[in-house]
């Protein structure tokens, strides 16, 4: 599975969007790109994920190049509570792996500043 | 609702002693997970299940162990082997619903060695 590349930590105000940039020059056609967040002492919860095209749910939107070598979390309007932990994972659909397990890093750190 | 049911939520070890997690599952999912975190770490895999009956070694299985004997549970053992257990445990299950390939994890459990 390709690996990703997340900026540690990042700070974004109340109510504005949170913008959370992913690295993954490796990726390869047939694979995933997947966004968890974790929030302290809990488990990953997941957000969304993507293939080639931009992506939204009731929690954020995904947006990824057009290379696929990034891609980008969008929290629209950060609330205290989005304080967290994102992990971006990369990997192939499901069935297609021999483990179909997902390698998180350590992830960027995002805090919602009042 | 459906999910991932582990449980201690906490847990204290005695040198020496062997453990068991708990991890059950009501979303008729396949495919079980052990992960372990440490404090500022990612999540590094223990073991995992693709079926019942059928496990397999992650990358840190050394002094742990696992048993599938049912599609719903799917208990890990902490053994006096493993040298440095406190961490945090999470389970994870995942299955191929409409169009969500991602985990459901637990909410984990605290091991602490006393």
């Amino acid at each position: 599975d390709a690996k990703t590349t997340q900026p540690p930590s990042m700070d974004c105000a109340e109510g504005r969007a949170a913008n959370l940039p992913c690295n993954h020059s490796t990726i390869s056609g047939n694979e995933y790109v997947y966004w968890y967040r974790q929030i302290h002492s809990q488990g990953p919860q997941y957000i969304i994920h993507g293939l080639k095209n931009n992506e939204t749910n009731e929690m954020a939107s995904l947006i990824i190049t057009e290379d696929r070598k990034s891609s980008t979390l969008i929290l629209p309007h950060a609330t205290l509570r989005d304080t967290a932990v994102y992990y971006c994972i990369v990997r192939g659909r499901l069935g297609q792996t021999g483990a179909n397990n997902l390698f998180f890093g350590t992830g960027t750190r995002l805090t919602v500043i009042p | 609702d459906g999910g991932i049911t582990q449980s201690p939520k906490y847990l204290f070890r005695k040198e020496g002693q062997n453990v068991t997690l708990s991890c059950e599952q009501n979303l008729n999912h396949d495919a079980m997970y052990w992960y372990r975190q440490d404090p500022g770490q990612g999540l590094r895999l223990i073991y995992y299940s693709q079926i019942v009956n059928d496990f397999q070694k992650g990358d840190i299985a050394e002094g742990y162990s696992v048993s599938r004997e049912k599609k719903e549970s799917f208990p890990l053992t902490v053994t006096s082997a493993q040298k440095n257990p406190t961490a945090f445990y999470l389970c994870a299950s995942i299955g191929e619903g409409q169009g969500n390939y991602g985990y459901t994890f637990g909410s984990g459990t605290r091991l602490t060695v006393v």
